[in-house]
């Protein structure tokens, strides 16, 4: 079975200029995550999707992100215009059916730096 | 007061050594508990689950403080290939959740 899919897995920009991540969920998950994860640090959620709805975007900078599930199967996430403290790992995650008690799987992530 | 607290290490034991890390959490409100492992530059993967009646996998076993609000993790005949971050993840109660990261242990077992 075919895991997370992300692309592209290293993308380098230049601030305020924009930049797009591609995430594909394990075929049958309807639950999609977002994160941001600093060096030294854990993995902060940015979206969560539940089919093609989003319902947990608080943590999500809404003045320069943006995110998208549209078929409620793969998933967008950009950033228009990009800072320099934007350079991070972007990782995309899926579950089956997001209640809480559930495994999340994760895809090798988008390594973004910001010049 | 981050939500979810762990010692960053790096804890640097020798093979064959009993290790273990805790996490402490504030939202008294958490319903699920996970320990994930992270190698260097690699996606985070679920290492188990933590029940409030504690379990063990091998030479894994996870323990729940609900009183304390404290999860730990033990590792016992510590392997060079145990070397990695161990993320701790609390899921607080309700329809709707965030779950919370700790910012991870490092873990290098030497020969």
């Amino acid at each position: 079975e075919a895991g997370v899919v992300q692309s592209p897995r290293y993308k380098i920009i230049e601030k305020k200029q924009p930049v797009a991540f591609w995430c594909n969920p394990i075929s049958g998950h309807n639950t999609l995550y977002w994160y941001l994860q600093n060096l030294g640090q854990g993995p902060e959620l940015l979206i969560r999707y539940e089919n093609e709805e989003a319902v947990d975007d608080s943590q999500l900078p809404k003045d320069r992100f943006s995110a998208e599930r549209l078929k409620g199967v793969d998933s967008t996430l950009k950033i228009q215009p990009a800072e320099l403290g934007d350079s991070a790992v972007y990782l995309c995650a899926s579950s089956a059916t997001g209640t809480s008690y559930e495994t999340q799987y994760f895809g090798p992530g988008t390594r973004l730096l910001v010049l | 007061r981050k939500e979810v607290e762990q010692d960053p290490g790096p804890f640097n034991v020798p093979e064959g050594a009993t290790v273990a890390f805790n996490c402490t959490y504030s939202n008294s409100a958490s319903q699920s508990f996970f320990w994930y492992r992270q190698d260097c530059r690699k996606e985070p993967k679920l290492l188990m689950s933590v029940y409030s009646s504690g379990n063990e996998d091998g030479r894994f076993t996870a323990q729940l403080n609900r009183a304390s609000q404290y999860i730990s993790l033990l590792i016992r005949d510590s392997k060079l290939s145990d070397s990695a971050t161990y993320l701790c993840v609390v899921h607080a109660s309700g329809g709707s959740y965030i779950p919370t990261f700790g910012r991870g242990t490092s873990l290098i077992v030497h020969p």
